[in-house]
Protein backbone atom coordinates (compact mmCIF):
# COMPACT_ATOMS: atom_id res chain seq x y z
CA UNK A 1 0.00 0.00 0.00
CA UNK A 2 1.36 3.33 -1.08
CA UNK A 3 2.85 5.64 2.37
CA UNK A 4 3.43 8.88 2.83
CA UNK A 5 6.79 8.87 3.84
CA UNK A 6 8.26 11.75 6.29
CA UNK A 7 12.09 12.38 7.03
CA UNK A 8 13.61 12.44 9.95
CA UNK A 9 11.45 10.76 12.09
CA UNK A 10 12.82 13.00 14.94
CA UNK A 11 14.77 16.31 15.28
CA UNK A 12 16.19 18.75 17.87
CA UNK A 13 17.23 22.08 17.36
CA UNK A 14 18.23 25.15 19.17
CA UNK A 15 15.44 27.93 19.50
CA UNK A 16 15.90 30.39 16.45
CA UNK A 17 17.80 27.76 14.16
CA UNK A 18 16.18 27.23 10.86
CA UNK A 19 14.68 23.66 10.34
CA UNK A 20 13.13 21.52 7.36
CA UNK A 21 10.82 18.84 7.45
CA UNK A 22 10.68 16.91 4.59
CA UNK A 23 7.65 14.97 3.21
CA UNK A 24 7.38 12.63 0.28
CA UNK A 25 3.83 12.19 -0.77
CA UNK A 26 2.06 9.68 -3.17
CA UNK A 27 2.98 9.43 -6.29
CA UNK A 28 -0.44 10.28 -7.59
CA UNK A 29 -1.97 12.62 -5.29
CA UNK A 30 -2.73 16.71 -5.79
CA UNK A 31 -3.21 17.92 -2.63
CA UNK A 32 -0.58 18.01 0.21
CA UNK A 33 -0.96 19.56 4.16
CA UNK A 34 1.09 19.99 7.34
CA UNK A 35 -0.71 18.94 10.35
CA UNK A 36 0.58 19.59 13.81
CA UNK A 37 0.09 17.88 17.32
CA UNK A 38 1.90 19.40 20.33
CA UNK A 39 2.10 16.70 23.07
CA UNK A 40 -1.15 15.98 24.59
CA UNK A 41 -2.98 18.17 22.63
CA UNK A 42 -5.20 17.56 19.53
CA UNK A 43 -4.20 17.83 15.97
CA UNK A 44 -4.12 20.97 14.06
CA UNK A 45 -4.18 22.15 10.54
CA UNK A 46 -1.22 23.87 8.98
CA UNK A 47 -2.02 24.48 5.29
CA UNK A 48 -2.89 22.91 2.44
CA UNK A 49 -1.39 22.95 -1.02
CA UNK A 50 -2.74 22.38 -4.54
CA UNK A 51 -1.08 23.09 -7.89
CA UNK A 52 2.19 24.38 -6.24
CA UNK A 53 0.25 27.28 -3.83
CA UNK A 54 -1.47 27.51 -0.80
CA UNK A 55 -5.28 27.03 -1.08
CA UNK A 56 -5.63 27.60 3.05
CA UNK A 57 -3.85 28.38 5.98
CA UNK A 58 -4.49 28.18 9.80
CA UNK A 59 -3.34 30.89 12.28
CA UNK A 60 -0.93 28.91 13.12
CA UNK A 61 0.66 29.28 9.80
CA UNK A 62 2.72 32.34 10.38
CA UNK A 63 5.26 34.57 8.13
CA UNK A 64 8.02 32.32 10.12
CA UNK A 65 6.22 28.77 8.01
CA UNK A 66 6.90 28.01 4.37
CA UNK A 67 5.90 24.99 2.26
CA UNK A 68 7.62 24.10 -1.18
CA UNK A 69 7.09 21.28 -3.49
CA UNK A 70 10.70 21.96 -4.73
CA UNK A 71 11.08 19.01 -7.37
CA UNK A 72 7.59 17.00 -7.83
CA UNK A 73 7.77 15.01 -5.41
CA UNK A 74 9.21 16.30 -1.62
CA UNK A 75 6.75 18.41 -0.04
CA UNK A 76 8.77 20.71 2.29
CA UNK A 77 7.62 22.40 5.89
CA UNK A 78 10.19 25.33 6.79
CA UNK A 79 10.45 26.57 10.08
CA UNK A 80 12.53 29.86 9.67
CA UNK A 81 13.50 30.56 13.27
CA UNK A 82 11.99 28.02 16.02
CA UNK A 83 10.23 28.80 19.27
CA UNK A 84 10.56 26.25 21.80
CA UNK A 85 6.60 26.62 21.38
CA UNK A 86 7.19 24.77 17.93
CA UNK A 87 8.14 21.92 19.49
CA UNK A 88 5.27 19.38 18.41
CA UNK A 89 4.77 15.99 16.03
CA UNK A 90 4.48 17.59 12.51
CA UNK A 91 2.40 15.51 10.17
CA UNK A 92 2.52 15.37 6.21
CA UNK A 93 -0.45 14.28 4.56
CA UNK A 94 -1.47 13.51 1.14
CA UNK A 95 -4.71 12.89 -1.05
CA UNK A 96 -5.65 12.23 -4.52
CA UNK A 97 -8.94 14.27 -4.11
CA UNK A 98 -10.41 17.17 -0.80
CA UNK A 99 -12.59 15.82 1.20
CA UNK A 100 -14.55 12.54 0.80
CA UNK A 101 -11.90 10.20 0.17
CA UNK A 102 -10.14 10.79 3.55
CA UNK A 103 -5.88 11.65 3.40
CA UNK A 104 -3.26 9.25 4.28
CA UNK A 105 -1.11 10.97 6.69
CA UNK A 106 2.57 10.24 7.21
CA UNK A 107 4.31 8.59 10.64
CA UNK A 108 5.16 12.27 11.90
CA UNK A 109 8.47 14.38 12.38
CA UNK A 110 8.70 14.61 16.12
CA UNK A 111 10.69 18.57 16.51
CA UNK A 112 11.94 19.38 19.81
CA UNK A 113 13.30 22.75 19.95
CA UNK A 114 15.80 23.43 22.73
CA UNK B 1 -17.69 27.33 11.75
CA UNK B 2 -16.56 23.68 12.08
CA UNK B 3 -15.55 21.79 15.04
CA UNK B 4 -15.77 18.40 16.69
CA UNK B 5 -16.16 17.18 20.16
CA UNK B 6 -14.90 14.14 21.16
CA UNK B 7 -16.84 13.18 24.72
CA UNK B 8 -14.60 11.68 27.20
CA UNK B 9 -10.38 12.10 26.79
CA UNK B 10 -10.19 8.36 28.56
CA UNK B 11 -12.12 5.08 27.71
CA UNK B 12 -11.08 1.88 29.39
CA UNK B 13 -13.29 -1.10 28.66
CA UNK B 14 -12.32 -4.94 29.33
CA UNK B 15 -11.16 -7.22 26.72
CA UNK B 16 -14.26 -8.71 24.77
CA UNK B 17 -16.54 -5.99 25.87
CA UNK B 18 -18.24 -2.94 23.22
CA UNK B 19 -16.34 -0.14 22.56
CA UNK B 20 -18.12 3.07 22.37
CA UNK B 21 -16.11 6.31 21.50
CA UNK B 22 -18.39 9.47 21.08
CA UNK B 23 -17.88 12.06 18.25
CA UNK B 24 -20.30 15.26 17.95
CA UNK B 25 -19.66 17.44 14.91
CA UNK B 26 -20.72 20.86 13.66
CA UNK B 27 -20.76 22.06 10.11
CA UNK B 28 -22.65 24.75 8.52
CA UNK B 29 -22.63 22.47 5.29
CA UNK B 30 -22.83 18.53 4.99
CA UNK B 31 -19.84 17.14 6.10
CA UNK B 32 -17.66 14.38 5.39
CA UNK B 33 -16.51 12.72 8.83
CA UNK B 34 -14.20 10.61 9.37
CA UNK B 35 -12.43 8.31 11.86
CA UNK B 36 -8.49 7.94 12.63
CA UNK B 37 -6.43 6.19 14.97
CA UNK B 38 -2.96 6.35 16.19
CA UNK B 39 -1.14 3.92 17.80
CA UNK B 40 2.04 5.00 19.98
CA UNK B 41 4.94 6.54 17.84
CA UNK B 42 2.87 6.20 14.80
CA UNK B 43 1.02 8.37 12.22
CA UNK B 44 -2.62 8.72 11.32
CA UNK B 45 -4.76 6.08 9.92
CA UNK B 46 -8.00 5.82 8.74
CA UNK B 47 -10.30 3.70 10.37
CA UNK B 48 -13.50 4.66 8.76
CA UNK B 49 -15.14 7.26 7.05
CA UNK B 50 -18.70 8.66 5.94
CA UNK B 51 -19.27 10.52 2.64
CA UNK B 52 -22.93 11.15 2.49
CA UNK B 53 -24.07 7.69 0.88
CA UNK B 54 -24.43 4.86 3.66
CA UNK B 55 -25.34 6.07 7.82
CA UNK B 56 -23.78 3.36 8.77
CA UNK B 57 -20.10 2.72 7.77
CA UNK B 58 -17.94 -0.35 8.12
CA UNK B 59 -14.06 0.69 8.52
CA UNK B 60 -10.81 -1.43 9.68
CA UNK B 61 -10.12 -4.22 12.28
CA UNK B 62 -14.22 -4.61 13.01
CA UNK B 63 -14.72 -0.85 14.05
CA UNK B 64 -18.12 0.63 12.66
CA UNK B 65 -19.80 4.33 12.92
CA UNK B 66 -23.28 5.87 12.44
CA UNK B 67 -23.96 9.41 11.35
CA UNK B 68 -26.93 11.06 12.40
CA UNK B 69 -27.87 13.84 11.24
CA UNK B 70 -30.48 15.07 14.00
CA UNK B 71 -28.31 14.11 16.67
CA UNK B 72 -25.20 15.42 14.59
CA UNK B 73 -23.05 12.34 16.21
CA UNK B 74 -20.70 9.90 14.19
CA UNK B 75 -20.01 7.66 17.31
CA UNK B 76 -17.45 4.58 16.67
CA UNK B 77 -18.26 1.48 17.90
CA UNK B 78 -17.07 -1.91 18.12
CA UNK B 79 -18.78 -5.34 19.83
CA UNK B 80 -15.35 -6.56 21.04
CA UNK B 81 -12.55 -5.22 22.19
CA UNK B 82 -9.05 -6.49 21.76
CA UNK B 83 -6.17 -5.71 23.57
CA UNK B 84 -4.84 -4.30 20.17
CA UNK B 85 -7.35 -2.11 20.17
CA UNK B 86 -5.71 0.19 22.82
CA UNK B 87 -4.97 3.39 21.12
CA UNK B 88 -5.46 7.35 20.62
CA UNK B 89 -8.56 7.47 18.72
CA UNK B 90 -9.79 11.26 16.87
CA UNK B 91 -12.67 12.38 14.88
CA UNK B 92 -12.27 15.01 12.33
CA UNK B 93 -14.46 16.76 10.01
CA UNK B 94 -14.18 17.98 6.79
CA UNK B 95 -16.70 20.85 4.53
CA UNK B 96 -18.12 18.75 1.70
CA UNK B 97 -18.54 21.63 -0.81
CA UNK B 98 -15.75 23.61 -2.33
CA UNK B 99 -13.21 23.03 0.46
CA UNK B 100 -9.23 22.71 0.86
CA UNK B 101 -9.79 19.58 2.31
CA UNK B 102 -8.66 21.15 6.02
CA UNK B 103 -9.92 18.59 8.39
CA UNK B 104 -10.72 19.37 11.44
CA UNK B 105 -9.87 17.37 14.57
CA UNK B 106 -11.25 15.87 18.06
CA UNK B 107 -9.05 16.16 21.16
CA UNK B 108 -8.70 12.26 20.71
CA UNK B 109 -9.78 9.49 22.94
CA UNK B 110 -7.98 7.33 24.60
CA UNK B 111 -8.75 4.01 24.81
CA UNK B 112 -7.55 0.96 27.24
CA UNK B 113 -8.04 -2.63 26.97
CA UNK B 114 -7.86 -4.15 29.87
CA UNK B 115 -7.50 -8.07 30.36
Amino acid sequence: EPEVTQTPSHQVTQMGQEVILRCVPISNHLYFYWYRQILGQKVEFLVSFYNNEISEKSEIFDDQFSVERPDGSNFTLKIRSTKLEDSAMYFCASSRQTGKNGYTFGSGTRLTVV
Amino acid sequence: AQSVTQLGSHVSVSEGALVLLRCNYSSSVPPYLFWYVQYPNQGLQLLLKYTSAATLVKGINGFEAEFKKSETSFHLTKPSAHMSDAAEYFCAVSESLGNTGKLIFGQGTTLQVKP
